[in-house]
């Protein structure tokens, strides 16, 4: 299957200090990646799609100063949150979709970032 | 009213049994039809993708579409302990564009008892 990993897995960082983490597909050509955010035993919130090579749209109510995504190339996402507080301690998780099908979305395994 | 709804759980079964695995929809756009499997934190797992209204079968798990009444489900047969996990349903309206946005459903929490 279409294989998607992300880094870090895990962070632990001071308050005002900005997180990046990187997605990857590893084994297709992702142009399209959405990134999530992902509350203790709740579903998966969309916070913004980012096509390769454009701006990110972001979901309403995600504020795009805050998190940062960038979608260079083909195979690489990242998602910076700036200036990070302790609620924005969450599991972040991003997922693909591309050449190895449109409509089908492969997950990467999260980040869980922690801001004390 | 939510676009996708699915029953929360949690759902509790003994080893061996058939789980059978729900959500309704209300919006007539959804065309393809997802089910996810997660285990505690880690990402999303993509257990089933179906198109069409009918069943899609792959080793014990069995997908089920009914367009007409916008609902569909995941079976389990022979349930096993490392089955515990949360499940999602997702759709999207696809059409073959890249990156269709899914909808989720909120996940069942399923619990396999040995």
């Amino acid at each position: 299957g279409a294989v998607v990993s992300q880094h870090p897995s895990r962070v632990i960082c001071k308050s005002g200090t900005s997180v990046k983490i990187e997605c990857r597909s590893l084994d297709f050509q992702a142009t399209t990646m959405f990134w999530y955010r992902q509350f203790p035993k709740k579903s998966l919130m969309l916070m913004a799609t980012s096509n390769e090579g454009s701006k990110a749209t972001y979901e309403q109510g995600v504020e795009k100063d805050k998190f940062l995504i960038n979608h260079a190339s083909l195979t690489l996402s990242t998602l910076t949150v700036t200036s990070a507080h302790p609620e924005d301690s969450s599991f972040y998780i991003c997922s693909a979709s591309g050449s190895r099908s449109y409509n089908e979305q492969f997950f990467g395994p999260g980040t869980r970032l922690t801001v004390l | 009213q939510k676009e996708v709804e699915q029953d929360p759980g949690p759902l509790s079964v003994p080893e061996g049994a058939i789980v059978s695995l729900n959500c309704t929809y209300s919006n007539s756009a959804f065309q393809y039809f997802m089910w996810y499997r997660q285990y505690s934190r880690k990402g999303p797992e993509l257990l089933m993708y179906t198109y069409s209204s009918g069943n899609k079968e792959d080793g014990r798990f069995t997908a089920q579409v009914d367009k007409s009444s916008k609902y569909i489900s995941l079976f389990i047969r022979d349930s096993q302990p490392s089955d515990s996990a949360t499940y999602l349903c997702a759709m999207t309206g696809g059409a073959g564009t890249s990156g269709s946005r899914l909808t989720f459903g909120e996940g069942t929490q399923l619990t396999v008892n040995p």
